[in-house]
């Protein structure tokens, strides 16, 4: 069965320092993996997607995720934070066509200034 | 473009009611999806729709919960004789092709509270 853990519910980093938020997976076959911020009162934001070649996949708002087959995880990094990236992120995976995502519980981000 | 819409953005109601939510998802997206959204559950799926095909409705969490799609576009999720436990933010999601590189495009959701 697929599922994604997200092992933290809070991270939290003071603004200009590097964030990781970290996510782990487990898929039968190639993952098509997914990154999803929320705000507030807001639906959910797509990130970024890794769906083949670099491992490294650049995304919306400066975010960067890493996607390492042999660890199976997808951590979403941004190397200097802002206040305004506090929010929910949750990690998302498929491995075939016609499915739904199946996400993480989320980690909520919380940059302090 | 707009972007995927629901309505109402706020649904209050008393056990044992039926609740319709509905859902109107980007224009010639063929895919759409309903989640749910609840404290402890993180997001769950309910149900998927794609163009013509019959409806995935392994998600729903019981036979209370019903969707449908009318003329390939907006959709409404009903649940009858609403439970506490239903409780929940409800999000509709759609994509231009089910493939499995696509990302989904989430609406706002419908906060859904059983008195």
């Amino acid at each position: 069965a697929q599922s994604v853990a997200q092992p933290e519910d809070q991270v939290n980093v003071a603004e200009g320092n590097p964030l990781t938020v970290k996510c782990t997976y487990s898929v039968s076959g190639n993952p098509y993996l997914f990154w999803y911020v929320q705000y507030p009162n807001r639906g959910l934001q797509f990130l970024l997607k890794y769906i083949t070649g670099d491992n490294l996949v650049k995304g919306s708002y400066g975010f960067e995720a890493e996607f390492n087959k042999s660890q199976t995880s997808f951590h979403l990094k941004k190397p200097s934070a802002l206040v305004s990236d506090s929010a929910l992120y949750f990690c998302a995976v498929r491995d075939r066509p016609r499915a739904a995502l199946i996400f993480g519980k989320g980690t909520t981000l919380s940059v302090s200034s | 473009g707009a972007g995927v819409s629901q309505s109402p953005s706020n649904k209050v109601t008393e056990k044992g009611k039926d609740v319709e939510l509905r859902c109107d998802p980007i224009s010639g997206h063929t895919a759409l999806y309903w989640y749910r959204q609840s404290l402890g559950q993180g997001l769950e799926f309910l149900i998927y729709f794609q163009g013509n095909s019959a409806p995935d409705k392994s998600g729903l969490p019981s036979d209370r919960f019903s969707a449908e799609r009318t003329g390939g576009s907006v959709s409404t999720l009903t649940i009858q004789r609403t439970q506490q436990e239903d409780s929940a933010v409800y999000l509709c999601a759609s994509t231009e092709l089910a493939g499995r590189s696509n990302e989904q495009f989430f609406g706002p959701g419908t906060r859904l509270t059983v008195l």
